[in-house]
């Protein structure tokens, strides 16, 4: 039973343009969401996260907004630079534990 | 600060063979876990150690076994390996001090590809 989905398994933008990645998750006890992006051959590498206490986390071109009621999160990265291009992973933390879920990644094209 | 290393950075092995995956981090977390990545199934967490000298079972721990030898090394062994462990293995760490609201994060290693034959 997937509790983090990621139903996009790819995504293409337009450099310059806006990219939106999407999660959905299940567990009414995550309270913690985090997104990571990982290039071929490397670790994930941790970009941003947000609280469930609060509804968006921005990081520069980088903003996480979270939506409880329909547990839904997504990241919005804007503008999109062809370094962008790698698989996003979300990953969501129960109140109670210190264990990561990942979803199954997205991978983002960020094109010329 | 090196982060979290990984040793080998690829392995291929025969069934039924043994061997040991290493991980080290110089962070000085408490923390340290064992993922697999496969196609289409995200990371999904082997095992992983809260603290020095206690271990608990992820999500996909059976054909492997961990050791957290001190706090800042953390090995993952596969006693008989089988097919079905091909995959990339990550290792990570956290600082995991929860103290109100979370902040924390894992910080991972660059990963060990491993093929069993």
């Amino acid at each position: 039973d997937q509790q983090v989905k990621q139903n996009s398994p790819s995504l293409s933008v337009q450099e310059g343009r806006i990219s939106i990645l999407n999660c959905d998750y299940t567990n009414s006890m995550f309270d913690y969401f985090l997104w990571y992006k990982k290039y071929p051959a490397e670790g994930p590498t941790f970009l941003i996260s947000i609280s469930s206490i609060k509804d968006k986390n921005e990081d520069g071109r980088f903003t996480v907004f979270l939506n409880k009621s329909a547990k839904h999160l997504s990241l919005h990265i804007v503008p999109s630079q062809p370094g962008d291009s790698a698989v996003y992973f979300c990953a969501a933390n129960p109140y109670n534990t210190d264990k990561l879920i990942f979803g199954t990644g997205t991978r983002l094209q960020v094109f010329p | 600060n090196a982060g979290v290393t990984q040793t080998p950075k690829f392995q291929v092995l025969k069934t039924g063979q043994s061997m040991t995956l290493q991980c080290a981090q110089d962070m000085n977390h408490n923390s340290m876990y064992w993922y697999r990545q496969d196609p289409g199934m995200g990371l999904r967490l082997i095992y992983y150690s809260a603290s020095e000298g206690t271990t608990d079972k992820g999500e996909v721990p059976n054909g492997y076994n961990v050791s957290r030898l001190n706090k800042r090394e953390f090995s993952l062994r596969l006693e008989s390996a089988a097919p079905s462990q091909t995959s990339v293995y990550f290792c990570a760490s956290s600082r995991n001090t929860f103290d109100g609201v979370k902040t924390d994060t894992q910080y991972f290693g660059p990963g060990t590809r491993l093929t069993v034959l």
